[in-house]
């Protein structure tokens, strides 16, 4: 099965600031068609868990534009510009390319 | 808007079956894959099989043994049934609508189901 590594359990920072999460993957996750098959979510505690980014780099419908994807074959990186007080979470990344599906152990957003 | 929410019982006796039923509104479960995904403490997220809008299913080979995922389409809600829980299988079970262009595009809140005697 592909193994997705995100590295940082924690990162702390502070409102306003920048911040990037990775997520490196056992194997490319591109498929013929050109995509990536790597999507990000955001939860936080009392919400249900929303998904962000499709595709390493497409943003969902409704996502504010601070949250960007970015990334090819087996790297990926999930920036949010400018945190919010509510961007406070844990965020997972996904992959579909192939059965099992696997998640990343997860990064959770703290305050510093 | 699309809704889902889980139910079922919070406390489940080890070596007993856990079952949990997923009820969708705002859109028909015979369309795209429905699936279930656990959290375990610690936060490790496990996807743990689908079923299909046409009643085919896939599942974690992890759990290939002990898991099956079925379906009421009157009722448009879908069901999860673990055998042989143990006190590993306690965690937050969720269930979320899979679409291969936005895969878990919508969830439901959770259900913590603890594993004990």
């Amino acid at each position: 099965q592909i193994t997705l590594t995100q590295q940082a359990e924690s990162l702390w920072i502070s409102p306003g600031e920048r911040v990037s999460i990775t997520c490196r993957a056992s194997q490319s996750l591109l498929y013929t068609d050109g995509k990536h098959y790597l999507s990000w979510y955001q939860q936080r505690p009392g919400q249900t868990t929303k998904a962000l980014i499709y595709h390493a780099s497409v943003r969902t419908d409704g996502v504010p534009t601070r949250f960007i994807g970015s990334g090819s074959g087996t790297e990926f990186t999930l920036s949010i510009e400018h945190v919010q007080p509510e961007d406070f979470a844990i965020y997972y990344c996904l992959q579909t390319l192939k059965s099992p599906l696997t998640f990343g152990s997860g990064t959770k957003l703290e305050i510093k | 808007e699309v809704q889902l929410q889980e139910s079922g019982p919070g406390l489940v006796k080890p070596s007993q079956s856990l079952s949990l039923t997923c009820s969708v509104t705002g859109y028909s479960i015979t369309s795209n894959y429905w699936g279930w995904i656990r959290k375990f403490p610690g936060n490790k997220m496990e996807w743990m099989g689908y079923i299909s809008y046409s009643g085919s299913t896939s599942y974690n080979p992890s759990l290939k043994s002990r898991i099956s995922i079925t379906r009421d389409t009157s009722k448009n809600q879908f069901f999860l049934q673990l055998n042989s829980v143990t006190t590993e299988d306690t965690a937050t079970y969720y269930c979320a609508r899979y679409r291969v262009a936005t895969p878990f595009d919508y969830w439901g809140q959770g259900v913590m189901v603890t594993v004990s005697s």
